[in-house]
């Protein structure tokens, strides 16, 4: 069965970087785009970027641009996503989604979703 | 990009039907065929419940439904229940090749 599997809570310091992986099993990785949201706390859900099945491009939000880095490992089915820069407004819960290519239908699976704090 | 814009709560009693609507732009709703409802319980995985504006993924109750006219897309819940009660988000793609959610939509059923 598909499976998106989060790393663990992080805190951070104001200034630092966070890098969240959402691990994928139970169908071919290469296959699909993989989304990143997040909500902070009483907040919307916000999506942060993309990237896509095809050679691993990325489209980025633009609130996000430049702060974001979303990469993948193909060898272990792993996507990760990087935010440095850390403020405390980026205190938030962030989720991995799953798109096939051209479906349009983003986040048919996701992510338990990983809590950042930024605190100092 | 700014948020696609929703009604912050919408309620009804079980059995009524409620509407959720979710407004846009030129350069999202109005352009694609490619709105998105989530239902999502805060701190849960988001479910998808409508893709393509008028789409039901496989499992989900036919009492979803999806509907667009120009920059509004709607999602219409009939036969209300109290496992309904959640909160909704509407997404689209844009002509930025990104996506935007709308604000959320808080549904409570009295």
């Amino acid at each position: 069965q598909v499976q998106l599997v989060q790393s663990g809570a992080e805190v951070k310091k104001p200034g630092a970087s966070v890098k969240v992986s959402c691990k994928a099993s139970g169908y071919t990785f290469t296959n699909y785009h993989m989304h990143w949201v997040r909500q902070a706390p009483g907040q919307g859900l916000e999506w942060m970027g993309i990237i896509k099945s095809s050679g691993g491009t990325t489209i980025y939000a633009q609130k996000f641009q430049g702060r974001v880095t979303m990469t993948r490992d193909t060898a272990t089915s792993t996507a990760y996503m990087e935010l440095s820069n850390l403020r405390s407004e980026d205190t938030a819960v962030y989720y991995c989604g799953r798109e096939y290519p051209d479906d349009y239908r983003p986040g048919d699976y996701w992510g338990q979703g990983t809590l950042v704090t930024v605190s100092s | 990009q700014s948020a696609l814009t929703q009604p912050a709560s919408v309620s009804g009693s079980p059995g009524q039907s409620i509407t959720i609507s979710c407004t846009g732009t030129s350069s999202d709703i109005a352009y694609y065929n490619y709105v998105s409802w989530y239902q999502h319980h805060p701190g849960k995985a988001p479910k998808l419940m409508i893709y393509g504006v008028t789409n039901r993924p496989s499992g989900v109750s036919n009492r979803f439904s999806g509907s667009k006219s120009g920059n509004t897309a709607s999602l219409t819940i009939s036969g209300l229940q109290a496992e309904d009660e959640a909160d909704y988000y509407c997404t689209s793609f844009t002509t930025s090749l990104t996506y935007v959610f709308g604000t959320g939509t808080k549904v409570t059923v009295l």
